[in-house]
């Protein structure tokens, strides 16, 4: 079945380092993408967005980067500082008005 | 303003008890969903409310579960005779434009 996955479970870098939280997805016909962070005890945080029709987007400290032709989605925080400290969501819609599909996360530490 | 609530933030019940989770979506929002997050795991989808339209029930994981939303803005979410396996975090979405999903911070279900 489709299915949106992650490359890394755990994720350490140093404080003030870039880092790379990498997704893989397999729905072709999704047309939107969407990164959530999720704090312990906390329900995920609406981070940045992305539709089909872009290949990068820009927020403040974050981007996302999506590779239609292989599939791949990225979220790279610039100067990761400890409040950065969480787990990563990606998720991706399907064409139409379908519920978005999560994959499993990627907890990102940030070592002081 | 307000964000996505929900009620009770924590719920302990015994085997084969019902119980009900309410989700206060953020005002005006017409898309409303549940999803279920286990230890560690990324989020299941449940169901999706969407306007007056008739619920995508597909996620839900058995007929123990079901949802209502009651004018369009209150949703709960009923598990009769609960399970072990029925413990998880439930979180709730709601969505202005069926794009950007803003989550509530859940209710924690335990059964023992």
């Amino acid at each position: 079945g489709e299915s949106v996955g992650l490359h890394l479970p755990t994720l350490s870098v140093q404080e003030g380092d870039n880092s790379i939280i990498n997704c893989a997805y397999s729905n072709s016909a999704s047309d939107y993408f969407i990164w959530y962070k999720q704090e312990s005890g906390k329900g995920p945080q609406f981070i940045i967005d992305i539709r089909s029709n872009m290949d990068k987007r820009q927020g403040q400290r974050v981007t996302v980067l999506l590779n239609k032709t292989v599939k791949h989605l990225s979220l790279q925080i610039a100067a990761t500082q400890p409040g950065d400290s969480a787990v990563y969501f990606c998720a991706e819609r399907g064409s139409g008005n379908t519920p978005l599909v999560f994959g499993k996360g990627t907890r990102l530490s940030v070592i002081a | 303003g307000a964000g996505v609530s929900q009620s009770p933030s924590n719920k302990v019940t015994e085997k084969g008890k019902d119980v009900e989770l309410r989700c206060d979506p953020i005002s005006g929002h017409t898309a409303l969903y549940w999803y279920r997050q286990s230890l560690g795991q990324g989020l299941e989808f449940l169901i999706y409310f969407q306007g007056n339209s008739a619920p995508d029930k597909s996620g839900l994981p058995s007929d123990r579960f079901s949802a209502e939303r009651t004018g369009g803005s209150v949703s709960t979410l009923t598990i009769q005779r609960t399970q072990q396996e029925d413990s998880a975090v439930y979180l709730c979405a709601s969505s202005l434009d069926s794009y950007t999903q803003y989550f509530g911070p859940g209710t924690r279900l335990t059964v023992l």
